[in-house]
């Protein structure tokens, strides 16, 4: 099993400022074959469904702001909002795809505003 | 737009078996090569994937939770669906029904597209 492991647990950035979220797994999630990093974030609101921001790592899916970026290869990488604002109040999670079929999230980051 | 619906019950007894179904709308269920898939979130925790299916009947599970559970799929209701059997408090969560991400012919085990979410508790 790959065990994806986020940090910090919770996180509190004032709005505008800088917020980046951590994700390590226990092993790597780079496809040599494709040179493709398997992995992805998530935005979660209360309430709501998880909402897929980026994948391959570092590719926004359409629509989401391009405050939002994703970085790292192997087995460290980070999601990065590069000026807060007030809705992006959330709990944002990675999830590696690359081993089949035992597709694990990490822990989850909650950000809230300082 | 694509769009999944959960339903079933919300309140199952233990040892009983959990039923939900995933209703699609805005699209078939039978487009190739999507996968249609369950997570599930217990209260106040993370996502955990279960599994998912093809529209052929080919279907992939968590080995966490393989024995316990079936995903099947009806291509004439649009609709596939999840049993969990002999359910104990632990499987207590909100339920996801989910389509994969695919593009240029290839598909990648990520979530692209969600439903709403249906809570289902685990109590006597």
């Amino acid at each position: 099993d790959i065990v994806m492991t986020q940090s910090p647990d919770s996180l509190a950035v004032s709005l505008g400022e800088r917020a980046t979220i951590d994700c390590k797994s226990s092993r790597s999630v780079l496809y040599s074959s494709n040179n493709k990093n398997y992995l992805a974030w998530y935005q979660q609101k209360p309430g709501q469904p998880p909402k897929l921001l980026i994948y391959w790592a570092s590719t926004r899916e359409s629509g989401v702001p391009d405050r939002f970026s994703g970085s790292g290869s192997g087995t460290d990488f980070t999601l990065t909002i590069s000026s807060l604002q007030a809705e992006d109040v959330a709990v944002y999670y990675c999830q590696q795809y690359y081993t089949t079929p035992e597709y694990s999230f990490g822990q989850g980051t909650k950000l809230e505003i300082k | 737009q694509l769009q999944l619906q959960e339903s079933g019950p919300g309140l199952v007894k233990p040892s009983e078996t959990l039923s939900l179904t995933c209703t699609v709308s805005g699209g078939s269920i039978s487009s190739s090569p999507y996968y249609w898939g369950w997570i599930r979130q217990p209260p106040g925790k993370g996502l955990e994937w279960i599994g998912y299916i093809y529209y052929t009947g080919s279907a992939h599970y968590n080995p966490s939770l393989k024995s316990r559970v079936t995903i099947s799929v009806d291509t004439s209701k649009n609709q596939f669906s999840l049993k969990l059997s002999s359910v104990t408090a632990a499987d207590t969560a909100v339920y996801y029904c989910a389509r994969t991400y695919c593009s240029g012919g290839s598909c990648y085990d990520f979530f692209e597209y969600w439903g709403q979410g249906t809570l289902v508790t685990v109590s006597s």
